[in-house]
């Protein structure tokens, strides 16, 4: 079966420096997408990556891992508005997203 | 980046009526349109895959005959509740694929997302 698998919740200081992961398990493997989505709203796009490396964004940074099934989302200089949660979601082999159940950021003064 | 319009962003309705949503692209085609459901605390979860000028395709345990989706046009996809239930009470968002997307890693494809429909059957 296919299976993204990611932290339920996660707490972080405000200013620090915060590191989500996300393994997988799908068939096939077209793409990695991270996703934030603030309650009661829709996602939002943060990174792609289909290559192994790191993608540095801003103050987001996603990395990936193929061989390892592997992924993380790294959030520096953590802002109040950075508490949501993030979705990590996987393309298959079909060009169908797998999603993550999302991992709740709780950022604290 | 691309923007997906989603109307109406709030539906109160009573049990036994239809609810029709509205999924649009606006400045990019989209021959693919997906439509999902999210209950609270929850990840997303997949109803169907909506595709121009042919029939949807529905996910597992989805109702075809009670979540009707048409996709007349490049630009528009439309999900209608039929004989809407409490039970059927959610957050739906769509979302579509933009071909033509940030893809500098390679094949690749980006989905944008509407803004959602929070449906409330009484």
């Amino acid at each position: 079966g296919q299976n993204i698998d990611q932290p339920t919740e996660m707490t972080a200081t405000e200013g620090a420096i915060v590191q989500i992961n996300c393994t997988y398990q799908t068939s096939g493997f077209n793409g990695l997408f991270w996703y934030q989505q603030h309650a009661g709203e829709a996602p939002t796009f943060l990174s792609y990556n289909v290559l192994d490396g790191l993608e540095e964004k801003g103050r987001f940074s996603s990395f990936l891992s193929r061989s390892k099934g592997y992924s993380y989302l790294l959030l520096k200089e953590l802002q109040m508005k950075d508490s949501a949660s993030y979705l990590c979601a996987v393309m298959d082999s079909n060009y169908q997203l797998i999603w993550g159940a999302g991992t709740k950021l709780i950022i604290k003064p | 980046g691309a923007v997906v319009s989603q109307h109406p962003s709030w539906v109160i309705c009573k049990s036994g009526t239809s609810v029709k949503i509205e999924c649009r692209s606006l400045d990019f085609q989209a021959t693919t349109m997906f439509w999902y459901r999210q209950f609270p605390k929850q990840s997303l979860m997949l109803m169907a895959t909506s595709n121009e000028g042919s029939k949807a395709t529905y996910e597992q345990g989805v109702e075809k005959d009670k979540f009707l989706i048409n996709h007349a046009s490049l630009t528009l996809s439309t999900l209608t509740v039929t004989s809407a239930h409490p039970e059927d009470s959610s957050f739906y968002i769509c979302s579509a694929r933009d071909l033509s997307g940030p893809n500098h890693q390679g094949v690749g494809e980006t989905q944008y997302f509407g803004p959602g429909t929070r449906l409330l059957v009484l």
